[in-house]
């Protein structure tokens, strides 16, 4: 199908890592992202990945793309209530159609 | 400062009334395309633009029309709205032939058709 798959919402407690998952179905993406959007607000892009690396660090985050499988994941170190937001990661197909997730709410609790 | 900009930001009407989003980018982006935002099912394109005069429909088009007749303003028009399209709707635009194409989005415009 033509679906990007994520999990819809995600608790974590402040201090602990956050792992968002996403599974894309077109191996001929080229760039895969990760978008934050607060309440209230558009899309911010907070990383991307290109299809041929394994994996990519920015400073809290790491994001881990296994191409055989066609998962990607969002890993947020040291969770803050600021990162309290949804995240949707999203494929880069041809004619640069970007093709996002269902979007995984992400709630950090005290 | 680059940036996409969506007028209005709220928008309530009844149905059936014609309506215009406007969307205008300043970073000279060839392509530029509008989404919905629906909870459960993220953001699906309507319709996109890859230049001046170039338009075709994304995934979900029915009850939408685009136009392109400026490069940096890409207008959505419901001719005949209806509750369906109670949504959130993004204008993004994307510079082309760069290897690493970041799309920048407009703050949206949340639109109620009663």
């Amino acid at each position: 199908g033509e679906d990007v798959e994520q999990s819809l919402f995600l608790s974590v407690r402040e201090g602990d890592s956050s792992v968002i998952n996403c599974t894309y179905t077109d191996s001929s993406s080229t760039y895969l992202y990760w978008y934050k959007q607060e309440p209230g607000a558009g899309l911010q892009l907070l990383t991307y990945i290109f299809s041929n690396m394994d994996m990519k660090q920015d400073q809290r985050l790491t994001v881990l793309l296994n191409k055989k499988d066609k998962h990607l994941s969002l890993r947020i170190a040291d969770t803050q209530t600021g990162d309290s937001a949804i995240y949707f990661c999203a494929e880069r197909r041809p004619a640069s159609k970007l093709t996002f997730g269902t979007g995984t709410r992400l709630q950090v609790t005290l | 400062e680059a940036q996409v900009t969506q007028n209005p930001r709220y928008l309530i009407t009844v149905t059936g009334k014609k309506l215009t989003v406007t969307c205008s980018q300043n970073m000279n982006h060839e392509y530029m395309s509008w989404y919905r935002q629906d909870p459960g099912l993220g953001l699906r394109q309507i319709y996109y633009s890859m230049n001046v005069e170039v338009t075709d429909k994304g995934d979900v088009p029915e009850g939408y029309k685009v136009s392109r007749k400026e490069k940096r303003n890409f207008p959505l028009i419901l001719e005949s709205p209806s509750p369906n399209q109670t949504s959130l709707y993004f204008c993004a635009s994307t510079p082309m032939g760069q290897r690493n194409t970041e799309a920048f989005f407009g703050q949206g415009t949340r639109l109620t058709v009663v």
